[in-house]
This record gives C-alpha cells, sequence and structure tokens, in this order.
C-alpha cells in the first residue's frame, strides 16, 4: 500500500512568489490535513479537509488556503510570499477526521523563501 | 483553542535507563492523546496514543499514561536503546465551534541516548 506522496519535495521561491504544494493520500484515506513545521514552533495545524470539505483552518493568515478533490488529493497554496514562510509542509492521512486516530505523514515539502 | 505544553525540550539519558516526557493540555473534552516519534530528516509516525476512558497503556518498552483531573500525560521508554533517539511530540484534539479539527501539538522533546 503506498504511503502519502507529497510534491514537490523541495522548492525556493521568492518573496512575493506564490506556491502551490500536492498531496496523495493512502488510498481509502478521506481526511488529509496540513502542518507547518518550523524548528521554533514545532507542527502548527494549517487546515483539514475531509470528503471536499474543510473541516477547520488553525490560526494563519488567508494567504494560506487549500482545497481537496474528488479522489482526495489536495493542493496547499501559499500566496504572497514571506520570508517567515520558510518550513517543511507535512500534510497527513487518516481514514475518519485528523483528530481520533492515527494520522499517515507525508516526507514533506520543504520550502524555501529568500 | 486546545494549549499543549511539552517538557523537557531536550532530554539526555544514558543507555539502558529510562526516559519521561510529560505534556499538560488545557481542554477538558479532550480524549485523545497520541505520540509521535520524528527522526532526523524523517516524517512523524504515531508509536503509542491512549483514549480518556484508560489510564495507562503499554507497548513493549513505552508506555503512556494519563491524568485527567490534572489535564497531563505522560511517555516512558524504558531501557532505553540508540535507535529511540529522536525528537517526540504530544498532541492532543484542537477545538473549534463546531467540535473537535485537527490536533494540537506540543513543540517537541528531543530525545539523546548517551552510549
Amino acid at each position: 500500500k503506498a504511503g502519502v506522496t507529497q510534491t514537490p519535495r523541495y522548492l525556493i521561491k521568492t518573496r512575493g512568489q506564490q506556491v502551490t504544494l500536492s498531496c496523495s493520500p493512502i488510498s481509502g484515506h478521506r481526511s488529509v490535513s496540513w502542518y507547518q513545521q518550523t524548528p521554533g514552533q514545532g507542527l502548527q495545524f494549517l487546515f483539514e479537509y475531509f470528503s471536499e470539505t474543510q473541516r477547520n483552518k488553525g490560526n494563519f493568515p488567508g494567504r494560506f488556503s487549500g482545497r481537496q478533490f474528488s479522489n482526495s488529493r489536495s493542493e496547499m497554496n501559499v500566496s504572497t510570499l514571506e520570508l517567515g514562510d520558510s518550513a517543511l509542509y507535512l500534510c497527513a492521512s487518516s481514514k475518519g477526521t485528523g483528530n481520533t486516530g492515527e494520522l499517515f505523514f507525508g516526507e514533506g515539502s520543504r520550502l524555501t523563501v529568500l | 483553542g486546545e494549549n499543549v505544553e511539552q517538557h523537557p525540550s531536550t532530554l539526555s539519558v544514558q543507555e539502558g535507563d529510562s526516559a519521561v516526557i510529560k505534556c499538560t493540555y488545557s481542554d477538558s473534552a479532550s480524549n485523545y492523546f497520541p505520540w509521535y516519534k520524528q527522526e532526523l530528516g524523517k516524517r512523524p509516525q504515531l508509536i503509542i496514543d491512549i483514549r480518556s476512558n484508560v489510564g495507562e497503556k503499554k507497548d513493549q518498552r513505552i508506555a503512556v499514561t494519563l491524568n485527567k483531573t490534572a489535564k497531563h500525560f505522560s511517555l516512558h521508554i524504558t531501557e532505553t536503546q540508540p535507535e529511540d533517539s529522536a525528537v517526540y511530540f504530544c498532541a492532543a484534539p484542537r477545538f473549534s465551534g463546531g467540535g473537535a479539527d485537527g490536533l494540537t501539538f506540543g513543540k517537541g522533546t528531543h530525545l539523546i541516548i548517551q552510549p
């Protein structure tokens, strides 16, 4: 069974640009959550999608957005990039909602903003 | 929203000794408490979790205890081995107006096993 796949794995952008990250969950998993990981703040919840609907969003500005497709694949977008957006973006899939059972993480997309 | 505090941020123990990592949470409605292990350069992986209807759960050298009254839970690793070196994260459900959504993670504990 294939694991959670994230693309791209590494990317470099400049301030003001926008970026789109992709996540393919484990087959059969309907929930995809996104987390931002930085050395100082640890893992911070961005948002969760379940059956194409955003269930909730963390404390991030509106520049951070996402969506989920009918095949459960998810994308997140960050517009008008800032230096502080440099981080590892992890997505995780789960069978049910992401707060009641095991999260299966991808390897992450490491974003560097120059 | 849920607030999860994790201590210590770094823990160094001799190989073979025990390690204990503690977390506190703020929302009394929280009912699910997982622990994730992240080795250097790798993805976080669930190592053990506990639900609020039990006070302790063990899996070989790893155990988690939960004190709902005090709102804290702990990870215990016995007979530590070099492969236990990693960053460990505790977590608890986030809550919003619509109920529990996502997880709030602690900031992590870097466990170092000294040979």
